[in-house]
This record gives structure tokens, C-alpha cells and sequence, in this order.
């Protein structure tokens, strides 16, 4: 079955420079959720899109900023990188028009900022 | 702050034994859902409970919710050393809409 994309997989920035993440979800979902991962942290929520609109807010940074496509894939667009958004980064994406609430995740983006 | 506190931090168990974890959780919610994380690696998805089911099974996983008590634990039967992992709750509550919060996740060691 297919499963939720991310690309890149591995990413080393400088601070100061952008970053593009990016998520294909599983086919037919209609919802994406951003998360990120510090080491040794539980995963926190970031923002979310349902059928292309921003449908949820988190604790997500104003140097970042995230949409879903027509085709439902999303970018997550982070800015003015600082040490401290070295972390995983996970999309994960649901059905809820079927309401099947099930979150399924993605390999991650693992973000390392030097 | 944290939805969701696990217990325990750790647990290490010999292989065939059977493994529990708990999960705690502060507000009500909609539903609560376990997942799998092998070192520094994605999530797994393992098994979601409605906030109106008691019990669910799958395969070797039983998961129980005590709404009454915002708990809820997982048990994994007859362990294997490749359930080695890290195991989190997750839940959605009724006034966040489908957003997880985790708990802080219980690392399971399964020694062959």
C-alpha cells in the first residue's frame, strides 16, 4: 500500500538560510499535519490542511510557513534557520471526510542546522 | 504542556514475555492512538481507539481506554526482540479538532 512520502530525506542548512520540506500524502487522504521532533522529544504539532485550507495551527514558528497543493501535496517553507529547528520533521496525513481518523506518518525529513 | 504522560519511561523485558505501557491523558477526546518508533525513525502507526470503545485488539496488541479515568494502556503479547522500540499515545481532543498531542513515550527493550 502506499504510504506518505517526504522528500528530502536528510537536509544540512546554515543558519540564517531557507528550507523547503515537502509531503505527498496517501492517495485519497484529505488531511496533511505538520509535526516536528526534537532528539529525545515526543513529536509536536505544527499546522494542519484539510482538502487545501489551513485547518489547524500549532506551535509553528512565524519564520515558517506551509500550503497544500491541488494535487494535496504540501511544502513546509522555513526561514531565517536558527541551531534550534535542527529536528525531524514528520507529515503525516488522515481521511477524515470517511471519517477514519487514523494518522499515518512519514519517514520524516531529519533537519540539521549548522 | 504535555496531553499525555507515559508509564513507565522504560521497560525492559526478556522475549515471550508480555509488555504493558500506560498512557495518561489531561482533556476529553475523540480518539487515542498508539504508534511505533524505531531510533531517530518514523512513526508507525499501530491502533486507534474511539473514545466510545473499551477494548480493541490487533493481532499481538490489546489496547485498552478507561475514559473515566483518561488512561489508556497498550499490551503487546508474547514480545519479540524486533518490537524493541519506542511506543507513544497520541491523542485528538474534542476541542482541537484532529491534531495528536503525544505523550512522552515509553522505550521498550525486548532482550533476546
Amino acid at each position: 500500500a502506499a504510504g506518505v512520502i517526504q522528500s528530502p530525506r536528510h537536509l544540512i542548512k546554515e543558519k540564517r538560510e531557507t528550507a523547503t520540506l515537502k509531503c505527498y500524502p496517501i492517495p485519497r487522504h484529505d488531511t496533511v499535519y505538520w509535526y516536528q521532533q526534537g532528539p529525545g522529544q515526543d513529536p509536536q504539532f505544527l499546522i494542519s490542511f484539510y482538502e487545501k485550507m489551513q485547518s489547524d495551527k500549532g506551535s509553528i514558528p512565524d519564520r515558517f510557513s506551509a500550503q497544500q497543493f491541488s494535487d494535496y501535496h504540501s511544502e513546509l517553507n522555513m526561514s531565517s534557520l536558527e541551531l534550534g529547528d535542527s529536528a525531524l520533521y514528520f507529515c503525516a496525513s488522515s481521511w477524515n471526510l470517511a471519517e477514519s481518523y487514523e494518522q499515518y506518518f512519514g519517514p520524516g525529513t531529519r533537519l540539521t542546522v549548522t | 504542556s504535555q496531553q499525555g504522560e507515559e508509564d513507565p519511561q522504560a521497560l525492559s523485558i526478556q522475549e515471550g514475555e508480555n509488555a504493558t505501557m500506560n498512557c495518561s491523558y489531561k482533556t476529553s477526546i475523540n480518539n487515542l492512538q498508539w504508534y511505533r518508533q524505531n531510533s531517530g525513525r518514523g512513526l508507525v502507526h499501530l491502533i486507534l481507539i474511539r473514545s466510545n470503545e473499551r477494548e480493541k485488539h490487533s493481532g499481538r496488541l490489546r489496547v485498552t481506554l478507561d475514559t473515566s479515568k483518561k488512561s489508556s494502556s497498550l499490551l503487546i503479547t508474547a514480545s519479540r526482540a524486533a518490537d524493541t522500540a519506542s511506543y507513544f499515545c497520541a491523542t485528538d481532543a474534542e476541542t482541537s479538532g484532529s491534531r495528536l498531542t503525544f505523550g512522552e513515550g515509553t522505550q521498550l527493550t525486548v532482550n533476546p
